[in-house]
């Protein structure tokens, strides 16, 4: 079961928006709206940031948002804050009752 | 306050057996699975597998089947993850993270509430 491809980093400045994606296939990202997203500060827990695609939890800002088109998926950071800076990785469901993460990606605000 | 709460870090020697655990409180531990996630040293994040704590089912990504064993005692609210003997590459850190039910009894398909993480380190 291959790890879902994401960008290894993405960077923007403060205020600008950056968009990070997360590619699968058919058997996972693009056949069930099951993609969650998750932010990770260095020597901290994974937070869950976006669940089914689209839908944030409550008490995350709403500059983060989530988006699918057939095998791959979006996580959009609008506003970029100094916080943001954190590893992102995707999960997805899978056709075999599983989850699969995606490689992460390492947002860098300049 | 919901919480998962686990074991410390442990330092072991290849071939060595261990169990570090996960123990859930706030909330009613077997009414929601439990997943269990390894993140080996500057790497991603790779599902294990989960257990459904009220009757112990249990699913294994393929890439970890076999090589570990998930388990629950709901009497104490923990879940366990363990290793019959251990790898120098079993080195990593290891997650568990709850899996909720929606409003109508349906598992959700992400994990809300994640545990600190247990440290386990395997060199002779």
């Amino acid at each position: 079961q291959s790890a879902l491809t994401q960008p290894a980093s993405v960077s923007g400045s403060p205020g600008q928006s950056i968009t990070i994606s997360c590619t699968g296939t058919s058997s996972d990202v693009g056949g069930y709206k099951y993609v969650s997203w998750y932010q990770q500060h260095p020597g901290k827990a994974p937070k869950l940031m976006i669940y089914d695609v689209s839908y944030r939890p409550s008490g995350v800002s709403n500059r983060f948002s989530g988006s699918k088109s057939g095998n791959t998926a979006s996580l959009t950071i609008s506003g970029l804050q100094a916080e943001d800076e954190a590893d992102y990785y995707c999960t997805s469901y899978t056709v075999s009752s599983t989850y699969v993460f995606g490689t992460g990606t390492k947002v860098t605000v300049l | 306050e919901e919480q998962l709460v686990q074991s410390g870090a442990e330092v072991k020697k290849p071939g060595d057996s261990l169990r570090i655990s996960c123990k859930g409180s706030g909330y009613i531990f077997s009414t929601y699975w439990i997943n269990w996630v390894r993140q080996m040293p500057g790497k991603g994040l790779e599902w294990m597998g989960r257990i459904d704590p009220s009757d112990s089912y249990t699913i294994y990504s393929p890439s970890f089947q076999g090589h570990v064993t998930i388990s629950a005692d709901t009497s104490i609210s923990t879940a366990y993850l363990q290793w019959s003997s251990l790898k120098a590459s079993d080195t990593a850190m290891y997650y568990c993270a709850r899996q909720i039910r929606d409003s109508g009894g349906y598992y959700v398909n992400w994990f809300d509430l994640w545990g600190q993480g247990t440290l386990v380190t395997v060199s002779s």
